[in-house]
């Protein structure tokens, strides 16, 4: 069976200190990978998503970046944080080809202060 | 604006009651999901509707879709306190972009014993 794991679980991190957010799945090869957002109150914000290794797409300018190292591998960075940049992070999966649903992993608690 | 309105933003429901959460959009919707969330973790999958006019059930959990694929509903028979949290719908807005979803901005549930 397919797993998706996220790490860490929560993080409190000053303003302008790096931000590194991993997600692995297991159990699937070649997934579509995606990173969400979600503010207090809010529903999920899509940051990036991934179709292969290397291949990032971007959907809303801001101040963090992802990376697709290896097929089961999505990692969310940041240079530097902002107090703008605290939420909940979650990652998805999905298996390419038709109307499958995205599996969420348990998400990231960031705090930025 | 919001491409998914959810309504109401929150509820709060006597147990054993019935309730109906509404999730809109002025778009032809590819792919509907249906997810609840509990505080602070992972988004867990309920159903998934793609036809006009579709229904379907899981245990006192209605999903429906309606025939110009623009609106679907949730309803819950019988509410229980498991059923509490928040619950999002998701779509894909064009066709073939289903598997980029947008969110609504999720509906809190409360169910009181």
């Amino acid at each position: 069976s397919q797993t998706i794991h996220q790490w860490p679980a929560t993080l409190v991190q000053p303003v302008g200190s790096p931000l590194s957010l991993e997600c692995t799945v297991e159990g699937t090869s070649n997934p579509n990978l995606y990173w969400y957002r979600q503010a207090a109150g809010r529903g999920l914000q899509l940051l990036f998503y991934s179709v292969g290794i290397g291949q990032i797409s971007s959907e809303v300018p801001q101040n963090l970046s992802a990376s697709r190292p290896q097929d089961r591998q999505f990692i969310l960075s940041s240079k530097k944080l902002l107090l703008s940049d605290s939420g909940f992070y979650l990652c998805a999966w999905v298996q390419d080809g038709g109307y499958n649903e995205q599996f969420f992993g348990p998400g990231t608690r960031l705090t930025v202060l | 604006s919001q491409e998914l309105e959810q309504s109401p933003q929150s509820l709060i429901v006597q147990e054993g009651k019935n309730l109906t959460i509404n999730c809109t959009s002025s778009k032809t919707l590819y792919g509907l999901y249906w997810y609840k969330q509990k505080y602070g973790e992972g988004l867990i999958f309920l159903m998934m509707l793609q036809k006009g006019g579709e229904e379907k059930s899981h245990e006192k959990i209605t999903a429906k879709l309606d025939e110009k694929k623009q609106q679907s509903s949730l309803h819950i028979t019988a509410s229980q306190p498991s059923h509490a949290g928040i619950y999002l719908c998701g779509a894909g807005l064009f066709s073939g972009s289903a598997r980029q979803l947008t969110f609504g901005s999720g509906t809190q549930l409360t169910v009181l014993p």
